[in-house]
């Protein structure tokens, strides 16, 4: 079975740009969450989707965002970059059944704003 | 709210035992174990799902105590390919599937 699948996986963006990140998540798995990991910070929640639904989001500016195709596919959007969006973006995915559920990640997409 | 991973750094030789703890100001219903080497993306160890869960695979175990919201990750014997970053995860909330992420604990095997 093929794992949780990012794209691009590097890619170097300028101040002001935005730019769209792709996820595709392991073929069943119907949750998607996505984020944001740095050396100060850590590993930081954005978002997740179910069913083309966000159902929680974490203490991100409006400029992050995110949806959720009817396949299960998820893209995020960072727009107006800023240099502090710097990281790796990583993408996880679930099954989303009842119970706590194992979340696999993806390889990540690193972002580097100049 | 974020859980609290201690210690930050272990440095340990070959063969040591370890602990790392996890605890949370607000209740846990699940915690979830990973470990991120340097450059890849985090790895699932495992998940407790009930208080007093204990579970282990090789000499990786973990114990969940629900009342006093803490977790523990026990690596025993470690070997060099535990070296890595740990961290803790429990549901952001809402009924969603993402973590909350500790900020990790750094751990370092010496031959």
């Amino acid at each position: 079975k093929a794992g949780v699948t990012q794209t691009p996986r590097y890619l170097i963006k300028t101040r002001g740009q935005q730019v769209t990140l792709s996820c595709s998540p392991i073929s069943g798995h119907r949750s998607v969450s996505w984020y944001q990991q740095t050396p100060g910070q850590g590993l930081q929640f954005l978002f997740e989707y179910f069913s083309e639904t966000q159902r929680n989001k974490g203490n991100f500016p409006g400029r992050f965002s995110g949806r959720q195709f009817s396949n299960s596919r998820s893209e995020m959007n960072v727009s107006t970059l800023e240099l502090g969006d710097s990281a790796l973006y990583l993408c996880a995915s679930s099954l989303a059944g009842p119970g706590g559920n194992t979340i696999y990640f993806g390889e990540g997409s690193w972002l580097t704003v100049v | 709210q974020q859980p609290v991973q201690s210690p930050q750094a272990v440095i340990l030789r070959e063969g040591e035992d370890a602990v790392i703890n996890c605890s949370s100001s607000k209740a846990l219903y699940s915690v979830h174990w990973y470990r991120q080497k340097h450059g890849e993306a985090p790895v699932f160890l495992m998940i407790l799902l009930k208080g007093g869960e204990q579970k282990g695979h090789e000499k990786i175990s973990a114990s969940f105590n629900e009342k006093k919201q803490q977790s523990s990750l026990y690596l025993t014997a470690s070997q060099l390919s535990y070296s890595g970053t740990y961290f803790c995860g429990s549901p952001a909330g809402g009924g969603a599937d993402g973590l909350t992420f500790g900020k990790g604990t750094h751990l370092i095997i010496q031959p």
